[in-house]
Order: C-alpha cells, then sequence, then structure tokens
C-alpha cells in the first residue's frame, strides 16, 4: 500500500536495547504524528511535526526520542524502555497542523519490549 | 487539554440492525470530528467527519450529528453488515489538527 509507510511491522527488543520505527509519507502532507496505542486504552498523541519543526510533546518519557528530517519522514528512537511501553506505534500524516484535514495513518510498529 | 470519551466500549448487533456509537468532548473549542474504523491487524482509516457547523452528515448507510450545545456526537450505521465488525474511534479537535481520540467501539456484527 502506498500512503504512509511504517517499518519495522513488528519489533521484539529488550530493556537495555536501542532501536528506531521509521515512518514515511508520499502524500505531500506537512504535519506527521506518532501515536502509542495500547490494548483497551485510547489513541494517545505522543509527537506532533508540522514542517520538520516539533509543535506538540504530549509529556512522553526521555526514552521515547523522535526525529523528523524532513516533511517525509519521521522516526521514532527507542532506548531503554519498560514493558508497558510493549504498544501499537502508529504514525500518522495530515496536510498541515493548523487545519482540519483527514489523517492518514500507517500500518504501524507492534512493539514488544521484553 | 480535550477529553474524549466514548461508549460503548463494545456493541453486538444483528446483521441488518442499526449501531449507535456516543461521544462526548469537553472542550468547546473543538471543531472537528472524525470518525475512523480500525479493522483487525489494519490501520485506522477515515469513514466520516463532521464539523461545528454542521448538525448532521450522512454517507450511504453512516451518519454523525452533533449536538454542540450538549459537547457530545455519535455515529450511527444502519442495515449493519458482517464487514462492519471492526474498532470505531471518534476524535475531536480544536482546529490545531491534533486529535484527541475516545477509546474506542468494539463491533461485532452477527449474521
Amino acid at each position: 500500500e502506498t500512503g504512509v509507510t511504517q517499518t519495522p511491522r513488528h519489533l521484539v527488543m529488550g530493556m537495555t536495547n536501542k532501536k528506531s520505527l521509521k515512518c514515511e509519507q508520499h502524500l505531500g502532507h506537512n504535519a506527521m504524528y506518532w501515536y502509542k496505542q495500547s490494548a483497551k486504552k485510547p489513541l494517545e498523541l505522543m509527537f506532533v511535526y508540522n514542517f520538520k519543526e516539533q509543535t506538540e510533546n504530549n509529556s512522553v518519557p526521555s526514552r521515547f526520542s523522535p526525529e523528523c528530517p524532513n516533511s517525509s519522514h519521521l522516526f521514532l528512537h527507542l532506548h531503554t524502555l519498560q514493558p508497558e511501553d510493549s504498544a501499537l506505534y502508529l504514525c500518522a500524516s495530515s496536510q498541515d497542523e493548523g487545519v482540519n484535514t483527514e489523517a492518514f495513518f500507517g500500518q504501524g510498529t507492534r512493539l514488544t519490549v521484553v | 487539554g480535550e477529553n474524549v470519551e466514548q461508549h460503548p466500549s463494545t456493541l453486538s448487533v444483528q446483521e441488518g440492525d442499526s449501531a449507535v456509537i456516543k461521544c462526548t468532548y469537553s472542550d468547546s473549542a473543538s471543531n472537528y470530528f472524525p470518525w475512523y474504523k480500525q479493522e483487525l491487524g489494519k490501520r485506522p482509516q477515515l469513514i466520516i467527519d463532521i464539523r461545528s457547523n454542521v448538525g448532521e452528515k450522512k454517507d450511504q448507510r453512516i451518519a454523525v450529528t452533533l449536538n454542540k450545545t450538549a459537547k457530545h456526537f455519535s455515529l450511527h450505521i444502519t442495515e449493519t453488515q458482517p464487514e462492519d465488525s471492526a474498532v470505531y474511534f471518534c476524535a475531536a479537535s480544536n482546529g490545531w489538527g491534533k486529535l484527541q481520540f475516545g477509546a474506542g467501539t468494539q463491533v461485532v456484527v452477527t449474521p
């Protein structure tokens, strides 16, 4: 599928590991988002980037570190995670953060911290 | 900040019957209310949205209503079919693109 692509689809990591999640969008959008989806909880907004600048950090622990080198790519760097960080991590993009338009989601990365 | 509550958490309906999911929001400045459908193992996808200047919107078998005074909005699915089985999320935004989602409703349509 085209649109918003996330890699890897599944990731198992130990608590001392360092890994990165990647998101790429081919929609020409200017805003990109990281969401966390845990079982029986609302989708939680983690970070927002608009025109490569971070505009929102929703009180996310520093063990999650986002990076947005350009409007098409978004990374989430992970280090010293906890088992409770296991979840589905979804990337999304939209035309612009300041305009209410549809957010397109990627397939997500299923993260398991052991 | 915005807080969105969604009910029920699970909904089982007979094929052909209607399904209704309700959401409330707290921020009176919210003006955009999308609904997303997430099938098992797939990404959330927008199915319908409504803006605060409209009270109702319909698209084939799905409709959304908005009551700004009461700060609640609802999704209505008529003539449900097995392919409507999924998790449905409501969301609200105050105009800055950041969506605040509800907890989701697992809809199961039984033949």
